[in-house]
């Protein structure tokens, strides 16, 4: 079937220091790229997405690539700060549904 | 003024019981789903309802029953909890039918354990 697969599972940064995660997806009819922040026993929340039309888009201190042809997009973080500690999650769209990544648990360290 | 709601938040059974998980959305949305996140906090997709009707059945095991009254309720019936049941569930919402394009609101989960 269809899967997402995400990397790195764990990622441990200093505050102020950029974090990048990475994802790569098989369905390539997918057109619709979003990502979840889920802090600690809360919902996930959507922070940013990307359509397939555009390859970079940008809010404040993150960012979004993807590249259709090789089928990857990746999420940036610049100048992290504790509060940006959750588990990330990206997602791709397939026939009716979203296909989550595994995530990856950001540390921000102080 | 929640956007979507679950309840309860917390749920402690014992195996073989019958339980039910409710989800509302007050976002006018088509589309709702279950998801059930597990330890390791896989998120995988279990049913979607688009206007009452269901789209999607992730090859879930019939102890799973989802019930959808209206649009803006979807309900989740287990049969014979078992032990590998205890995950969160997250009901979640969208936009459009079929959902796949559209952001997913999702739900505060409900916390199931089974013992």
């Amino acid at each position: 079937g269809e899967n997402v697969e995400q990397h790195p599972s764990t990622l441990s940064v200093q505050e102020g220091d950029s974090a990048v995660i990475k994802c790569t997806y098989s369905d390539s009819a997918s057109n619709y790229f979003p990502w979840y922040k889920q802090e600690l026993g809360k919902r996930p929340q959507l922070i940013i997405d990307i359509r397939s039309n555009v390859g970079e888009k940008k809010d404040q201190r993150i960012a979004v690539t993807l590249n259709k042809t090789a089928k990857h997009f990746s999420l940036h973080i610049t100048e992290t700060q504790p509060e940006d500690s959750a588990v990330y999650f990206c997602a791709a769209s397939s026939t009716d549904k979203l296909i989550f990544g595994t995530g990856t648990r950001l540390q921000v360290f102080p | 003024d929640t956007a979507v709601s679950q309840t309860p938040k917390y749920l402690v059974t014992q195996m073989g019981n019958d339980k039910s998980i409710k989800c509302e959305q007050n976002l006018g949305h088509d589309t709702m789903y279950w998801y059930k996140q597990d330890s390791k906090k896989f998120l995988k997709i279990m049913f979607s309802y688009n206007n009452k009707e269901l789209i999607i059945n992730e090859t879930v095991p019939n102890r799973f029953s989802p019930k959808s009254p209206d649009k803006a309720h979807l309900n989740l019936h287990i049969n014979s909890l078992e032990l590998g049941d205890s995950a969160v569930y997250f009901c979640a919402s969208s936009q459009v039918g079929g959902g796949n394009t559209d952001t997913q609101y999702f739900g505060p989960g409900t916390r199931l354990t089974v013992l």
